[in-house]
């Protein structure tokens, strides 16, 4: 099973400054598969990053994500007061099919 | 837009079986390219996927789950649901209908609002 380890549970920025967020797999894994969503308090989910790097539809550029490998980030510029949230990295691969990291809350400093 | 709606009891006593379905409107679940799943999160806690069925029938379950878990397809209600038998208080979480998707990225693009389960007696 792939583990995904989101480090640190918490981040502090003020706005507009520049949050980048971890994302380290237990094993290399495919690039094509890394997500990642933004969750807010009594919010579903949403898509934010999926294939390591390409926007889902609506989601500003100052969004971005890379890595390959075990290491990955999501990568907020110029963060706004609505992006205060919880983040969550997601693999897509075998047994189980679907795995999680434990989140990073982005909190105002 | 699709949407996903959950419905099922907020309550379940331990030992019985937790029954959900979720509504599916802006777009059929009977064709292939998608994969109608089920992720919960406990209170406090982060994200647990329990598994998926795809329009042919065909099923994938996390295997902490697997020996409980049964899901299945009414494509003439346009609803798949979820069946996990012998709960217990560790089952009580926010339970979400999601869309996954098919092709090179596999992503959840499409969440319901979610759905409060309380195993309690």
């Amino acid at each position: 099973e792939i583990v995904l380890t989101q480090s640190p549970g918490t981040l502090s920025f003020s706005p507009g400054e520049r949050a980048t967020l971890s994302c380290r797999a237990s094993q290399s894994v495919s690039s094509s598969y890394l997500t990642w969503y933004q969750q807010k308090p009594g919010q579903a989910p949403r898509l934010l990053i999926y294939g390591t790097s390409t926007r889902a539809t609506g989601i500003p550029d100052r969004f971005s994500g890379s890595g390959s490998g075990t290491d990955f980030t999501l990568t907020i510029t110029r963060l706004q007061p609505d992006d205060f949230a919880v983040y969550y990295c997601q693999h897509f691969g075998s047994s189980p099919s679907y795995t999680f990291g434990q989140g990073t809350k982005l909190e105002i400093k | 837009q699709v949407q996903l709606q959950e419905s099922g009891p907020g309550l379940v006593k331990p030992s019985q079986t937790l029954s959900l379905t979720c509504t599916v409107s802006g777009g059929s679940i009977n064709r292939g390219g998608y994969y109608w799943s089920w992720i919960r999160q406990r209170p406090g806690k982060g994200l647990e996927w329990i598994g998926y069925i795809y329009y042919s029938g065909n099923t994938d379950y996390n295997p902490s789950l697997k020996s409980r878990l049964t899901m299945s397809l009414d494509t003439s209600k346009n609803q798949f649901s979820l069946m996990l038998s012998s709960v217990t208080a560790a089952d009580t979480a926010v339970y979400y209908c999601v869309r996954g998707m098919g092709g090179s990225y596999r992503p959840f693009d499409s969440w319901g609002q979610g759905t409060l389960v309380t195993v309690s007696s």
